[in-house]
């Protein structure tokens, strides 16, 4: 069965701490890769995706992923933290393109 | 801009009773799905439906039941409520752009059943 793992549940930060997320997949084909964001009391929205092409994307509000194939990761970054950027994280793997497979979500708390 | 509505956002109801929870969207777009969200687990998928009239089920339909008359609109039903179905219920939309799909969320409806 697809799986999507994400190692940590929760994260706390100081504001302009470097943050990485880990993301990890067990599908071995072609796969869409997504992660999505929470914010407290917001419904989900996308925040990068990645289909093809350069392994490094670029997503709003700073963030970026890559993608490496070799270790089927899917790693999220942010050279530096705001406060704002406290919430739920969740990496997501769509390996038949429309049906989605969600990792458990990443708590991040920022503090000010 | 894509909007997924869903008809509550918080909702409490009895062990027994049957539940519906409506979701809309304005996009045209072709699939829409339900997923229910849980503390540590994630987003689980219960249905999806590819078309007017289709569905399959997800990871963990049990429990519950579907409906897709109209393109725009995609109900969950519980048929006969539990306690172990208190969640936040999402639901989501998706079309075929540019070779890939995006899902779009709405806002949830968090179910409390007692």
């Amino acid at each position: 069965a697809q799986s999507v793992s994400q190692h940590n549940h929760h994260v706390i930060l100081s504001e302009a701490a470097s943050l990485e997320l880990g993301c990890n997949y067990s599908y071995g084909g072609t796969v869409n890769l997504f992660w999505y964001v929470q914010y407290p009391g917001q419904h989900l929205q996308l925040l990068l995706k990645y289909f093809s092409g350069d392994p490094l994307v670029k997503g709003i509000k700073g963030f970026e992923a890559e993608f490496i194939k070799s270790k089927f990761s899917f790693n999220l970054r942010k050279p530096s933290v705001q406060w704002s950027d406290t919430a739920e994280y969740f990496c997501a793997v769509a390996p038949n393109f429309n049906k989605f497979y969600f990792g458990s979500g990443t708590k991040l708390n920022v503090k000010p | 801009d894509v909007k997924v509505t869903q008809s509550s956002r918080y909702l409490v109801k009895r062990t027994g009773e049957k539940v519906f929870l409506e979701c809309v969207q304005d996009m045209d777009h072709e699939n829409m799905f339900w997923y229910r969200q849980d503390p540590g687990l994630g987003l689980r998928l219960i249905y999806f439906s590819y078309d007017v009239k289709m569905k399959e089920k997800g990871d963990i339909p049990e429990g519950y039941s579907v409906s897709r008359e109209k393109k725009e609109r995609f109900s969950l039903i519980l048929e006969s409520a539990s306690t172990n179905q208190t969640s936040m219920y999402l639901c989501a939309s998706s079309f075929l752009d540019r070779g890939f799909y995006e899902q779009y969320f709405g806002p949830g409806t968090r179910l409390t059943v007692t």
